[in-house]
């Protein structure tokens, strides 16, 4: 089964970028979207399709997708984006699709 | 705008079966662009795909629990469910109620993304 590896934590200054990956064996081929989820809430969805973002999701939120390694980028952050983030994507390579997500990355504001 | 709302007992016994109920507002399940569907979160832990269901019928399982799973979706209601057979403590969860597109809809080398999601409720397995 596909697996998808993301770092346990990040920590960054405010006003620093932040910068979460998502590893997967040519996950470049493959269309991911990201979650955060602040404490004791539901996952939102912040980009899909590697980079698009949902309406009313600040510019400061981009991605990238490329060979092994999908990246959320945080530019400028500010406390509050210290949340849980989420990459997800579909397998699709036996006959049944398949949703995987990453173990989640905790970003902390220090 | 749309909202999930999940309700079900908070406490189950081990070997029961576990029964969710998701009601939809904002929007109709019969839609045949989305489906509908649940992600579990284990408390302290990630996400966990259960699977997704159209109101046609088209389901979409994880494979480590079709065998215990199972899902209904009541038109007239605007409501799917949820059930799950032989529980286990492994079982216990943050149960959300989500929606992606169908595939379908989706942009060409693109996949669904879950775009709605439910508040959760927490599911614990103990006798």
């Amino acid at each position: 089964s596909y697996v998808l590896t993301q770092p346990p934590s990040v920590s960054v200054a405010p006003g620093e970028a932040a910068r979460m990956t998502c590893g997967g064996n040519n996950i470049g081929s493959k269309s991911v979207h990201w979650y955060q989820q602040m404490p004791g809430q539901a996952p939102i969805l912040v980009l899909y399709y590697d980079s698009d973002r949902p309406s009313g999701i600040p510019e400061r939120f981009s991605g990238s997708n490329s060979g092994n390694t999908a990246t959320l980028t945080i530019s400028r952050v500010e406390a509050g984006d210290e949340a849980d983030y989420y990459c997800q994507v579909w397998d699709t390579s036996s006959d049944h699709r398949n949703v995987v997500f990453g173990g989640g990355t905790k970003l902390t504001v220090l | 705008q749309v909202q999930l709302q999940e309700s079900g007992p908070g406490l189950v016994k081990p070997s029961e079966n576990l029964s969710l109920t998701c009601t939809v507002s904002g929007a109709s399940i019969t839609n045949s662009s989305y489906f509908w569907g649940w992600i579990r979160q284990p408390p302290g832990r990630g996400l966990e795909w259960i699977g997704t269901v159209h109101y046609s019928g088209s389901t979409y399982y994880t494979p480590s629990l079709r065998s215990r799973v199972s899902f209904s979706v009541d038109t007239s209601k605007n409501r799917l469910s949820l059930r799950l057979s032989s529980v286990t403590a492994a079982d216990s969860a943050v149960y959300y109620c989500v929606r992606h597109l169908a595939w379908t809809r989706v942009p060409a080398a693109g996949t669904p993304c879950f775009d709605y999601w439910g508040q959760g409720t927490l599911v614990t397995v103990s006798s």
